[in-house]
């Protein structure tokens, strides 16, 4: 079963515009999210956490928002630029933080149109 | 280099055989981890290390998968009798320790191919 979930593979966003990217959990005992970017032929490379006592995390153009009562997260990037163009993934950690793995979506491929 | 660094960056094998697989983490880095990623899946986590010893296996997919690591540093992640559904990529990731809310740094991976 999945415990993270990204139910759009791709978004097609113009140029300038703002970009929501969003995510499902379903295991309650996640405290500790991330967004992570990957280009093609690199690894994942972190962009923007949030724990669960927050509902808000923001850093330059990328805001990250938490609903806890609906398990959600989106992650909205504005404007969007022809470089966020890139497979995002959300992950999750259980309390304890970094000692075990994290779960991940299965990405959504963003597309910045020109 | 100051990054993750996994190598080869691509494996062609025949099945059957055996693959080692190998992660330099970032200096200093205790935390260590392994993932795979099937087409069109996102990150599996297989196993992590802290420091030189690995609390936990149940992730690795079967017996056929094996992991060390030495000197709180370099970590191989050895495929034995390598079968087709193996073929995925191969994602290493380190953190500067564990037990807290550290952010992984990822490598680029490395692609294993059964034929």
């Amino acid at each position: 079963d999945q415990q993270v979930k990204q139910n759009s593979p791709s978004l097609s966003v113009q140029e300038g515009r703002i970009s929501i990217l969003n995510c499902d959990y379903t295991n309650s005992m996640f405290d500790y999210f991330l967004w992570y970017k990957k280009y093609p032929a690199e690894g994942p490379t972190f962009l923007i956490s949030i724990s669960s006592i927050k509902d808000k995390n923001e850093d330059g153009r990328f805001t990250v928002f938490l609903n806890k009562s609906a398990k959600h997260l989106s992650l909205h990037i504005v404007p969007s630029q022809p470089g966020d163009s890139a497979v995002y993934f959300c992950a999750a950690s259980e309390a304890g933080g970094g000692a075990d793995g994290l779960t991940f979506g299965k990405g959504t491929h963003l597309i910045i149109q020109p | 280099g100051a990054g993750v660094s996994q190598s080869p960056s691509n494996k062609v094998t025949e099945k059957g055989k055996d693959v080692e697989l190998r992660c330099d983490p970032i200096s200093g880095h205790t935390a260590l981890y392994w993932y795979r990623q099937r087409l069109g899946q996102g990150l599996e986590f297989l196993i992590y290390f802290q420091g030189n010893s690995a609390p936990d296996k149940s992730g690795l997919p079967s017996d056929r998968f094996s992991a060390e690591r030495t000197g709180e540093s370099v970590s191989t992640l050895t495929i034995q009798r390598t079968q087709q559904e193996d073929s995925a990529v191969y994602l290493c990731a380190s953190a500067p320790s564990w037990g807290l809310k550290n952010i992984q740094y990822f490598g680029a991976g490395t692609r294993l191919s059964v034929l």
